[in-house]
């Protein structure tokens, strides 16, 4: 198993591009989230799913979308990058089991000029 | 709102130290907590899982606790080594209508020096 892989692993962008993050995972978890960690801080959750065909926001989904067409994959995607949206993102998934364990991906480094 | 603190946030030991890492949470309703290791500019590793029935969970020379009355789970880790320096972050789980999302500490920094 590959687990939870993510592209690309960094980007550069311009105030106002856009671009969509990609999160895939092979181990068949129903649940899927969207984490963001800026420098020095913990992980902050921007959306979650808990099954294709639904999605809901986290803490912090502002300036976000996110759709979930298949078990396996979980794209964010970023509408009018702002400086603000500089962090590392995270993508996760687990399974719905009595100990609900994430897993993570590698990350996306992104910088927004 | 659950918060979740992290002391200290760095750490500097020397090698074959133990060491304890401390984690604090506001809301004891939690299914459970992991802990994690992240290695600078990678991803997320879990250490170890422990349910909120559970005491503790063992892993090698890592040893983590809770103690959710108190709000409170500790990462013991024994004969440190320089292999051990990354950043260790705790993260508490509500369970339920949650969806097994994560609050999470900022993460302690520990350094284990030869």
């Amino acid at each position: 198993n590959a687990g939870v892989t993510q592209t690309p692993k960094f980007r550069i962008l311009k105030i106002g591009q856009s671009m969509t993050l990609q999160c895939t995972q092979d181990m068949n978890h129903n649940y899927m989230y969207w984490y963001r960690q800026d420098p020095g801080m913990g992980l902050k959750l921007i959306y979650y799913s808990v099954g294709a065909g639904i999605t809901d926001k986290g803490e912090v989904p502002n300036g976000y979308n996110v759709s979930r067409s298949t078990t396996e994959d979980f794209p964010l995607r970023l509408e009018l990058a702002a400086p603000s949206q500089t962090s590392v993102y995270f993508c996760a998934s687990s399974y719905v089991s009595l100990y609900n364990e994430q897993f993570f991906g590698p990350g996306t480094r992104l910088t927004v000029l | 709102k659950q918060e979740v603190t992290q002391i200290p946030a760095a750490l500097s030991v020397p090698e074959g130290e133990n060491l304890v890492l401390n984690c604090s949470f506001t809301d004891s309703a939690i299914y459970n907590l992991q802990w994690f290791r992240q290695d600078p500019g990678k991803g997320l590793t879990s250490l170890l899982l422990i349910q909120s029935s559970q005491r503790e969970q063992t892993s090698g020379r890592l040893n983590a606790s809770l103690d959710k009355s108190s709000g409170r789970s500790t990462l013991y880790i024994a004969a440190s080594q320089p292999g051990d320096s990354a950043t260790y972050l705790c993260a508490v789980n509500a369970g339920g209508t949650s969806y097994g999302k994560l609050t999470f500490g900022q993460g302690t920094i520990l350094t284990v020096h030869p």
